[in-house]
């Protein structure tokens, strides 16, 4: 089955920038997602189709796929993007997500 | 905005069917594909499977075996079924939406089901 892998911890010191990444296998030929998810909360798309943010989403959040490694970045991040960080990507019509990355901002 | 909210018995003993069903409001349920998802506590996300309204269902081939998924397109819900469940079916179920973007744009707030007898 298709497996995406994502770094279990990422830090950054406020103001700085935040690099998430994913592999997969070819990751770059298919769309890539990434959803931030607040405890207790749902979570919430952030990026699709690898560099789009969805209306709402502060410009600091952007995205790129190419070859097995998607990257989410955060420029400028803020106290409030702290979270957990999940890609997401489909292989042969079947969802698949990575582990989950938890960023903390200190 | 559409919203998305589920529901469903928060209990469910072990070897039994587990029932969830998602209400969407506020916008269509056609043309758009509904998945369910599910999150252990402290762990991540779980893709369960997909279908559209017009019955094509997809589901993740670790657990197709006990899945089913139905729509009502009259009352605008969506179905989850899922057999002989254990303890390691205990999870944070979402329903969510996804287009042609393949992203799921819109979740449920998630309801939690505990398998205990």
């Amino acid at each position: 089955s298709y497996e995406l892998t994502q770094p279990l911890s990422v830090s950054v010191s406020p103001g700085q920038t935040a690099s998430i990444t994913c592999s997969g296998d070819k990751l770059g030929e298919k769309y890539g997602s990434w959803y931030q998810q607040k405890p207790g909360q749902s979570p919430v798309l952030v990026i699709y189709q690898d560099t789009k943010r969805p209306s709402g989403i502060p410009e600091r959040f952007s995205g790129s796929n190419s070859g097995n490694t998607a990257t989410l970045t955060i420029s400028g991040t803020q106290a409030m993007d702290e979270a957990d960080y999940y890609c997401q990507a489909w292989d042969s019509s079947t969802g698949v997500f990575g582990g989950g990355t938890k960023l903390t901002v200190l | 905005q559409v919203q998305l909210q589920e529901s469903g018995p928060g209990l469910v003993k072990p070897s039994e069917t587990l029932s969830l069903t998602c209400t969407v409001s506020d916008g269509s349920i056609s043309s758009y594909y509904w998945s369910w998802i599910r999150q252990p506590a402290g762990k991540g996300l779980e893709w369960i499977g997909r279908m559209l309204t017009s019955g094509n269902t997809n589901y993740n081939p670790s657990l197709k075996s006990r899945v089913s998924m139905s729509v009502d397109t009259s009352k605008k819900q969506f179905s989850l079924k899922l057999s002989s469940v254990t303890a390691a079916d205990t999870a944070v179920y979402y329903c969510a939406r996804s287009d042609y973007t393949a992203s799921f744009d819109y979740w449920g707030q998630g309801t939690l089901v505990t398998v205990s007898s």
